[in-house]
């Protein structure tokens, strides 16, 4: 089986503050792992992932995310967030011969003016 | 631009109602989507499609029916539908199933259900 845990509902951070989403998974064999933003009344929209190679994976709007293999965790960071970063962020994780991706319950970033 | 249209938008219909959400992408993808994305709640896949094949089923109602006429198109078609069946429908495409490719999402529909 395969599982992704997103633990906080909600993460608030102030403007220009460096923000991180945490993420965890859970999977037989190498992980595939995305990060997915879903504006409000819009779909989700891909923002990076992880495949091999370098843990440090770099993506859209400045966003990047820090593969751990020994966590098993694949969080999200910005160095200095924007009101417009305001969103919901989802994870996702496919691995161990799995055909689906498996997604998280999203967590809701808030950043203050 | 999203690369994947979904219509309508917004949808209100009574439990007695037939109607159908329809799906469409532009990028040449072989692998499509629907999920169900209800409030406080992990989103649901309902149905993989794969070269218009159904390839995932996860215990869906029978009041959903899927059709894929091709791999561009996607329909969802909705009858005798219950209150709790209220939420954001989102398709999706990818290049194909079980890869890295990431999936490219439309807007979805928001239905209520009366």
């Amino acid at each position: 089986a395969q599982s992704v845990a997103q633990p906080e509902d909600q993460v608030n951070v102030a403007e220009g503050n460096p923000l991180t989403v945490k993420c965890t998974y859970s999977v037989s064999g190498n992980p595939y792992l995305f990060w997915y933003v879903q504006y409000p009344n819009r779909g989700l929209q891909f923002l990076l992932k992880y495949i091999t190679g370098d843990n440090l994976v770099k993506g859209s709007y400045g966003f990047e995310a820090e593969f751990n293999k020994s966590q098993t965790s694949f969080h999200l960071k910005k160095p200095s967030a924007l009101v417009s970063d305001s969103a919901l962020y989802f994870c996702a994780v496919l691995g161990g011969g799995y055909q689906k991706v498996t997604f998280g319950t999203g967590t809701k970033l808030q950043v203050i003016p | 631009e999203t690369g994947v249209t979904q219509t309508p938008r917004h949808l209100v219909m009574g439990m007695t109602n037939k109607k159908s959400l329809k799906c469409e992408q532009h990028l040449g993808h072989n692998a499509m989507y629907w999920y169900k994305q209800s409030a406080k709640k992990p989103l649901e896949l309902m149905f993989v499609y794969s070269l218009e094949e159904r390839v995932e089923n996860n215990s869906v109602p029978s009041r959903f029916s899927p059709e894929c006429p091709n791999s561009s198109h996607l329909f969802l078609h909705l009858h005798t539908l219950q209150p709790e069946d209220s939420a954001l429908y989102l398709c999706a495409s990818s290049q194909r199933t079980g890869g890295h490719q990431p999936q490219h999402f439309g807007d979805g529909t928001r239905l209520s259900i009366l």
